[in-house]
């Protein structure tokens, strides 16, 4: 079964610390996994994406990393501010029984002045 | 601001109603998407349509339906409404129905209380 599970389901810090978000997939044949940042009440937004062949990306202080022969992602929030509050969803496409996109459950983060 | 644009932005309406949540895509994107988001829950995604064909099919209730017209909004149908159909819905559109590449880009949302 194509799952996208995501650890913690939350997560309290202080502002200024660093925290790192896991993602574990089963989604096989892979083809991409984003990062997306849903901030309360409103739409998802993207913050990176990677293929098969990509390790790491960064988008700001946020760096997501991808072991494809593992099936772990995790995205590493350096600096955290008060903004930086919300749920980070996982979301993992591949062509499995015709061409899937699956969400994970996501992680709250609260960060905490 | 993704360019996704979503009517009304909050709906109340009784038990046994119909409604009906309007969604413009971004511009040049082809695939529409729907997701339900109940309090604190994930996104689950409910139904795709791609240049006016359904493309694919989620945990989509019978009294749910969809449409895709040909200047590609798409308007999602709720019917018989129930206590539990209070959620947030969410449109998402991206430019292709089964590229790798398909970052879908989220509407505002619409937020449906159900009384």
């Amino acid at each position: 079964k194509n799952q996208v599970e995501q650890s913690p389901q939350s997560l309290i810090i202080l502002e200024g610390k660093n925290c790192t978000l896991q993602c574990n997939y089963t989604v096989s044949p892979f083809s991409n996994l984003r990062w997306y940042k849903q901030d309360t009440g409103r739409g998802p937004v993207s913050l990176t994406i990677m293929t098969f062949s990509e390790n790491t990306k960064s988008n700001g202080r946020y760096t997501a990393t991808l072991d494809a022969d593992t099936k772990q992602s995790s995205l590493h929030i350096t600096a955290s501010q008060l903004s930086d509050s919300a749920s980070y969803i996982c979301v993992v496409s591949g062509n499995t029984g015709g061409f899937k996109t699956i969400f994970g459950a996501g992680t709250r983060l609260f960060v905490k002045a | 601001d993704s360019g996704v644009t979503q009517t009304p932005k909050h709906l109340i309406t009784a038990t046994g109603q119909r409604v009906t949540l309007r969604c413009s895509p971004r511009s040049g994107d082809l695939s529409v998407y729907w997701y339900q988001q109940s309090l604190d829950q994930g996104l689950q995604f409910l139904i795709q349509y791609y240049n006016g064909e359904e493309r694919a099919k989620g945990n989509i209730l019978e009294r749910f339906s969809a449409q895709q017209f040909p200047d590609l909004h798409s308007e999602l149908n709720l019917s018989s409404l129930e206590l539990g159909d209070s959620a947030l819905y969410f449109c998402a559109s991206s430019v292709a129905g089964t590229s790798s590449d398909n970052e879908q880009f989220f509407g505002p949302g619409t937020r449906l209380t159900v009384l």
